[in-house]
């Protein structure tokens, strides 16, 4: 069974420069999220969709950051222009409908250095 | 807001069994929650327990919820260096719609 995919897994770049951060959940799916993960903060959820519909966006930190769901197999969450303080690492999650225990699967995480 | 706390470390030797504490605050939680994160990783699901439930089984782990002190503990037994992980706890409320509350993490040393 294929897991929720991320890319990159890793990537470092100039502040500045816009970043695309990849998702495909796990088909039959229909809830995504997107958290970040940081010493400081911990976990924190930004976004999640549910049909492809963003539900709640609260926590997503500024208008430099936006993320979408075109259908329901790919998120993509981007920043421009990225920032030092957006290092951290971010997570897609998934979960499938009328699922036992509302089970969250989780992706393997992209690592993003902004310099 | 809900709030999920754990402590920060705990260490234990090998063979002995780890109690991983954690404390929540909504008490309309439906479902609660343990991650695992290896280093490097991302979150695996161990196990999670319905808000009804006071006790639940699976192999080497023993999920106890207390819902009047709304405290959760997760207890390893024989625990083995491949435990060292970071354990989260979380939490998902009623009307939050799938969204899960994490906690802290409680990074987790096995020594020989």
């Amino acid at each position: 069974d294929a897991g929720v995919i991320q890319s990159p897994r890793h990537e470092v770049t100039e502040m500045g420069q816009e970043v695309t951060l990849r998702c495909k959940p796990i088909s039959g799916h229909n809830s995504l999220f997107w958290y970040r993960q940081t010493m400081m903060r911990g976990l924190e959820l930004l976004i999640y969709f549910n049909n492809n519909v963003p539900i709640d966006d609260s926590g997503m930190p500024e208008d430099r950051f936006s993320a979408k769901m075109p259908n329901a197999s790919f998120s993509t969450l981007k920043i421009q222009p990225s920032e030092p303080r957006d290092s951290a690492v971010y997570f897609c999650a998934s979960s499938p409908p009328n699922r036992a225990g509302n089970t969250i699967y989780f992706g393997e995480g992209s690592w993003l250095t902004v310099v | 807001g809900e709030d999920v706390e754990q402590s920060l470390f705990l260490s234990v030797r090998e063979g002995d069994s780890s109690v991983i504490n954690c404390t929540y605050t909504d008490s309309s939680s439906t479902y609660l929650y343990w991650y695992k994160q290896e280093p490097g990783a991302g979150l695996q699901l161990l196990t999670y327990i319905f808000s009804n439930m006071d006790m639940k089984q699976d192999q080497r782990l023993t999920v106890l919820l207390n819902k009047k002190d709304k405290h959760l503990s997760l207890r390893i037994a024989d625990t083995q260096t491949g435990d060292s992980a970071i354990y989260f706890c979380a939490e998902m409320s009623t009307g939050t719609a799938s969204k899960l509350t994490f906690g802290t993490g409680t990074r987790l040393q096995v020594t020989l």
